[in-house]
C-alpha cells in the first residue's frame, strides 16, 4: 500500500510569510505526528494528532500549529516565518501511535530567505 | 523531563567490521524501543525494534539488545557494508503511553571501504 505522502517536497518562503504543509498517512492509520529536523540535528517533536484531536504537543512556539481531518490527513502551518524555521519537516503515521511502528514520509524541505 | 542519550554522535568503521550504537533512557516505564535509519535526503525508516519483555532481537546482520536494569539498549550491525552508511536514531516510548516517543540525537555511521 502507499506510504506516507508529504507535499510539497521543496519550498522557499520569505521571512514573515506563512506556510502550510500537507501529509497523507498510510491508509487506515489514524495517528499522525510531525517533526522538525534541522541540518545535523535530531528529530524535534512538534505535535501528534489522533482522530482529529491533538494528543501531544512539543516545545514549539504558537506559530506552529496543525490539524487533522476526518480522513486522517493532516496539515501543519507555520506563521510569521523566521530564518531559523528552515528545516526538513517530517510527517509520520501509525495505526494508533507509539508501541506501534511509525512510518515516516520523505519530508518537506522548507527554506526561509 | 524524560530523555534519551545516544552515543557516539559519529562512528567510522572499516567495511566488514561491526558497529555498535548505544542509547540510555531515563523513564523506567518505557516499554518500546525502535531504531530508525535515515539515508541522505530521505525520511527515517524503521530497521528493528524491541519491547521490554525481550532482551535481544536479531534480524540478519542487525541486532538490538536491551538492559532494563541499566536502562540502556544498543544496536549492533555486523559485517558492515557501504549501504549501512546513514544516520541512525534510537527512541524510547514515554512510559506505556503508547503514543509518544523520545528520540536520541542520532549517530552518523560512516563505512570506510
Amino acid at each position: 500500500k502507499a506510504g506516507v505522502t508529504q507535499t510539497p517536497r521543496y519550498l522557499i518562503k520569505t521571512r514573515g510569510q506563512q506556510v502550510t504543509l500537507s501529509c497523507s498517512p498510510i491508509s487506515g492509520h489514524r495517528s499522525v505526528s510531525w517533526y522538525q529536523q534541522t541540518p545535523g540535528q535530531g528529530l524535534q517533536f512538534l505535535f501528534e494528532y489522533f482522530s482529529e484531536t491533538q494528543r501531544n504537543k512539543g516545545n514549539f512556539p504558537g506559530r506552529f500549529s496543525g490539524r487533522q481531518f476526518s480522513n486522517s490527513r493532516s496539515e501543519m502551518n507555520v506563521s510569521t516565518l523566521e530564518l531559523g524555521d528552515s528545516a526538513l519537516y517530517l510527517c509520520a503515521s501509525s495505526s494508533s501511535g507509539g508501541g506501534n511502528t511509525i512510518y515516516f514520509g520523505e519530508g518537506s524541505w522548507l527554506t526561509v530567505v | 523531563g524524560e530523555n534519551v542519550e545516544q552515543h557516539p554522535s559519529t562512528l567510522s568503521v572499516q567495511e566488514g567490521d561491526s558497529a555498535v550504537i548505544k542509547c540510555t533512557y531515563s523513564d523506567s516505564a518505557s516499554n518500546y524501543f525502535p531504531w530508525y535509519k535515515q539515508e541522505l535526503g530521505k525520511g527515517p525508516q524503521l530497521i528493528i525494534d524491541i519491547r521490554s519483555n525481550v532482551g535481544e532481537k536479531k534480524d540478519q546482520r542487525i541486532a538490538v539488545t536491551l538492559n532494563k536494569t541499566a536502562k540502556h539498549f544498543s544496536l549492533h550491525i555486523t559485517e558492515t557494508q557501504p549501504e549501512d552508511s546513514a544516520v541512525y536514531f534510537c527512541a524510547a516510548s514515554i512510559g506505556d503511553s503508547n503514543y509518544q516517543l523520545i528520540w536520541g540525537a542520532g549517530t552518523k555511521l560512516i563505512i570506510k571501504p
